[in-house]
């Protein structure tokens, strides 16, 4: 039952560096998200997919690309690293099934930018 | 739209009970709530869909009140384990839009 995963787990970059994170999920949900997470705060949106193929910006998208072209992945790319993105990044899915809507995250990934 | 959460922080002693509220200025379809561990993803407890219907895993309950559009974490009889942020997340519509998640609340159960 691997659920949601990410990698890496940690990563340090520099400023103008650029990094793919990785995110799978082995349930065959339709819906996937991208949140990053800043000390004391709530889960903001970055982007989100409600397929293969489909992709749309959500609440704080500036800085970031994604792409969807499997059911099961979604990576999040950082172009230009800047401090600012320093954070802790989740990936999340679900299955959009009314009976079982739950919404899963994985481990997360922690970036700082430095 | 970000729900609003009540209080921002708890603090109570094991076995006491607490109440996490959860806002939205908008008419919302459902309430997730999740607990988070420092350094750990957010884990599910339960959804609330409109309807009112109240839900329950072990000591904890929750309810949903769709004319006030408000949602309520009820802990019972607070165990060590229960210490960690507690999160609601709203949704508007069954849309496949991301839940929007309310800044948390930090609740510390102690001894």
């Amino acid at each position: 039952n691997a659920g949601v995963t990410q990698t890496p787990k940690f990563r340090i970059l520099k400023i103008g560096q650029s990094m793919t994170l990785q995110c799978a999920q082995d349930m065959n949900h339709n819906y996937m998200y991208w949140y990053r997470q800043d000390p004391g705060m709530g889960l903001k949106l970055i982007y989100y997919s409600v397929g293969a193929g489909i992709t749309d910006k959500g609440e704080v998208p500036n800085g970031y690309n994604v792409s969807r072209s499997t059911t099961e992945d979604f990576p999040l790319r950082l172009e230009l690293a800047a401090p600012s993105q320093t954070s802790v990044y989740f990936c999340a899915s679900r299955s959009g099934n009314l009976a079982k809507n739950i919404q899963y995250f994985g481990a997360g990934t922690r970036l700082s930018v430095l | 739209q970000q729900p609003v959460q009540s209080p921002q922080a708890v603090i109570l002693r094991e076995g006491e009970d607490a109440v996490i509220n959860c806002s939205s200025s908008k008419a919302l379809y459902s309430v997730h709530w999740y607990r988070q561990k420092h350094g750990e993803a957010p884990v599910f407890l339960m959804i609330l869909l409109k309807g009112g219907e109240q839900k329950g895993h072990d000591k904890i309950s929750a309810s949903f009140n769709e004319k006030k559009q408000q949602s309520s974490l009820y802990l019972t009889a607070s165990q060590l384990s229960y210490s960690g942020t507690y999160f609601c997340g709203t949704e508007l519509s069954n849309s496949g839009y991301a839940l929007n998640f309310g800044k948390g609340t930090s609740l510390l159960v102690t001894p």
